[in-house]
């Protein structure tokens, strides 16, 4: 089975401060990681994805995140925030041998002018 | 088409209706996903379709839900005797075949917002 746990459903950070948003997933096999980001009233919109290879990865808008396994962790960081990162967060897990996409509950960003 | 794409946007129906609820994945990609998102929730998976057969639909609630995807692209959510419980954002996915994965990437479409009053 698998899942993921986003802690903190709501963020406020400052602009230009640190993001970082927490998921941590649960899986008895490998797992590809993903973080979306959902506006208002939008669809589900990729941000990042990790499946094999450099644990490391980086996104659109300039967000990163990196896998620990040791940690069954796949936060994502974002070094300055900006007014447009306002929106919806979600992880989700999946694995080489599984077709669903696991969500988590998300985590709501506010920036703070 | 360049994206995913759900109509209806917004569907308003009364408690006991039937509704269906159609989506349009992009061209080429095998795999399709329905997903239900409740306010203040993350998707949840209803159904998955590999080409036109219905390889995993655990995630449906119950017998009034049923999913088809007769030709292997567009595929069609349907929702008999609707009940207030199913107001809800239902979202679909597509995904392209990689190294005879499905499961690297899920494209979204922007949702059905059904509402049951």
């Amino acid at each position: 089975a698998q899942s993921v746990t986003q802690l903190g459903s709501h963020v406020s950070v400052s602009e230009g401060a640190l993001v970082l948003l927490r998921c941590n997933y649960s899986s008895s096999v490998p797992p590809y990681l993903f973080w979306y980001v959902q506006y208002p009233n939008q669809g589900l919109q990729l941000l990042l994805k990790y499946t094999t290879g450099a644990t490391l990865v980086k996104g659109i808008n300039g967000f990163e995140a990196e896998f620990k396994k040791s940690e069954t962790s796949f936060h994502l960081t974002k070094p300055s925030a900006h007014m447009s990162d306002a929106a919806e967060y979600f992880c989700a897990v999946s694995s080489n041998t599984g077709n669903q996409f696991y969500f988590g509950t998300g985590t709501s960003l506010t920036v703070i002018p | 088409g360049a994206g995913v794409s759900q109509t209806p946007s917004n569907k308003v129906t009364e408690k006991g209706k039937y509704v269906e609820l159609r989506c349009d994945p992009i061209s080429g990609h095998t795999a399709l996903y329905w997903y239900r998102q409740s306010l203040g929730q993350g998707p949840e998976f209803l159904i998955y379709f590999q080409g036109t057969g219905a390889a995993d639909d655990s995630g449906l609630p119950n017998d009034r839900f049923f999913a088809v995807r007769p030709e292997g692209s567009v595929s069609t959510l349907k929702i008999q005797r609707t009940e207030r419980g199913d107001s809800a954002v239902y979202l679909c996915a597509s995904s392209p075949t990689v190294r005879a994965r499905t499961n690297t990437e899920a494209f979204f479409g922007q949702g059905t917002r059904l509402t049951v009053v």
